[in-house]
């Protein structure tokens, strides 16, 4: 089976640094993906990970472990704007090869404030 | 920018009646993907095609739900008959996939279907 764990909920103030965590076990894995959602609109993609390490992309940056499952998201320099639900997601391998296909975890609420 | 296009935005309905949601993907894109987005359930994946081609329904009810891409630029998601259960947020999302391409999938602004 699949499955990924991340916490429900986050709450941080504004200018605070925030990791949200996301743990997982996959038949197949060949990377960790994650996506912003604001209020029931499209996800948008944030970040994303095929190997060992941190990727930075402005305030966000996205690290995985792959020998422990395990990755996580940092957002730095918090916003208002940043509150939003956020999910990890495995892109899927078949062999070697990437599925293109993702499985989400629940997501998780970030609320800041002021 | 390029955007998923669905529609419609909205639809609600009664049940046993026949639902059909649209989508465009991207120009270029070679897979397209129906998401299911519920409080209780999160995001599922339903169905996806790559160049066209179903790849994978498991995560879809056969016996109400079928999805196909009739051309390269329409994407469609039909319930008949319809269920209360249904109700829920429909994403559609295409991206680029192949050999060494991880390109992040796009999704569209999302069908909000209501069952009564």
């Amino acid at each position: 089976g699949q499955s990924l764990e991340q916490p429900s909920e986050v709450t941080a103030v504004e200018g605070a640094i925030v990791q949200i965590n996301c743990t997982y076990q996959t038949s197949g894995f060949y990377g960790l993906s994650w996506y912003q959602q604001h209020d029931g609109g499209a996800p948008t993609f944030l970040s994303y990970n095929a190997l060992d390490g941190l990727e930075e992309t402005g305030r966000f940056s996205s690290f995985l472990s792959r020998s422990d499952s395990y990755g996580y998201l940092l957002l730095q320099e918090l916003q208002m704007k940043d509150s939003a639900s956020y999910f990890c997601a495995v892109r899927t391998a078949r062999g070697s090869g990437n599925t293109g296909k993702l499985i989400f975890g629940q997501g998780t609420t970030l609320q800041v404030k002021p | 920018d390029a955007r998923v296009t669905q529609t419609p935005r909205h639809k609600v309905t009664e049940m046993g009646q026949e639902v059909t949601m649209r989508c465009q993907p991207i120009l270029g894109h070679n897979t397209v993907f129906w998401y299911r987005q519920t409080m209780m359930q999160g995001l599922e994946l339903l169905a996806y095609f790559r160049n066209r081609a179903p790849l994978d329904d498991s995560g879809m009810p056969k016996d109400r739900f079928s999805a196909e891409m009739p051309d390269a630029t329409l994407a469609t998601l039909k319930i008949q008959p319809s269920e209360p259960r249904d109700s829920a947020v429909y994403f559609c999302a295409s991206g680029l996939v192949g050999a060494g391409a991880s390109q992040p999938q796009h999704f569209g602004d999302g069908t909000r279907l209501s069952i009564l």
